[in-house]
């Protein structure tokens, strides 16, 4: 069975620290993973990583593949309050169809 | 572009009723998901679409039905309501580019109550 497991489940930092969420995946068919935001509502789009292992930035944020360890990592520099979330990681297992497995979610809060 | 839009945003049900929840988006794209989203539990794939008239299950499908008679819409029926199917329902779609791009976009989810 196709699994995908986040660490931590929670974590509370304060403003200006780093953190580092986590993300292995077990699935038979990887084609892609991406990184959401959720806000109190819809999930945003962050990152897509493949097994290239580029590593993707935008502003404080980045995020990495490794194919060797079968996961990925979040960093998150210098945390403000805004970026208080939910974080999702999503698996691609099939490519004709776009289907996801997402993870548990990484509740991070970020106190000023 | 409005992109994904659904309704309603809150509904509370009883035991046993039935309803529909409605998902439109006007990005003409060909793939769209319903998901399930349950307190520290991620999102479960419910129905999926990869076109019109072609609709298939996904993790969690039971105690629901989906439709898709044109691109746009992609409506999710819930029969026979169950306190299990209260959750955060949130309906996805995506364009399926060339290339391998598999961003899906959100809208932003119906919160339904059976009780």
């Amino acid at each position: 069975e196709d699994k995908v497991v986040q660490s931590p489940l929670s974590l509370v930092v304060h403003e200006g620290d780093t953190v580092t969420l986590n993300c292995s995946y077990e699935v038979t068919n990887f084609r892609s993973l991406l990184w959401y935001k959720q806000e109190k509502k819809a999930p945003t789009f962050l990152f897509m990583l493949t097994s290239s292992g580029i590593e993707k930035k935008s502003g404080r944020l980045s995020s990495i593949l490794d194919k060797k360890e079968l996961s990925s990592i979040l960093n998150i520099t210098a945390t403000q309050t805004g970026d208080s979330a939910i974080y999702l990681c999503a698996v691609v297992v099939s490519s004709n169809t776009g289907k996801l497995i997402f993870g548990q979610g990484t509740t991070l809060q970020v106190k000023p | 572009n409005a992109g994904v839009t659904q309704t309603p945003k809150f509904r509370i049900l009883k035991i046993g009723q039935s309803m529909t929840l409605q998902c439109t988006q006007d990005m003409n794209h060909n793939y769209m998901y319903w998901y399930r989203q349950d307190p520290g539990m991620g999102l479960k794939l419910i129905y999926y679409s990869v076109g019109a008239g072609i609709t298939d299950k996904g993790e969690v499908p039971n105690g629901y039905n989906v439709s898709r008679s044109t691109t746009e819409d992609f409506p999710l029926r819930l029969e026979l309501a169950a306190p299990s199917q209260t959750s955060v329902y949130f309906c996805a779609s995506r364009g399926g580019l060339a290339g391998g791009w598999y961003e899906q976009y959100f809208g932003p989810g119906t919160r339904l109550t059976v009780t």
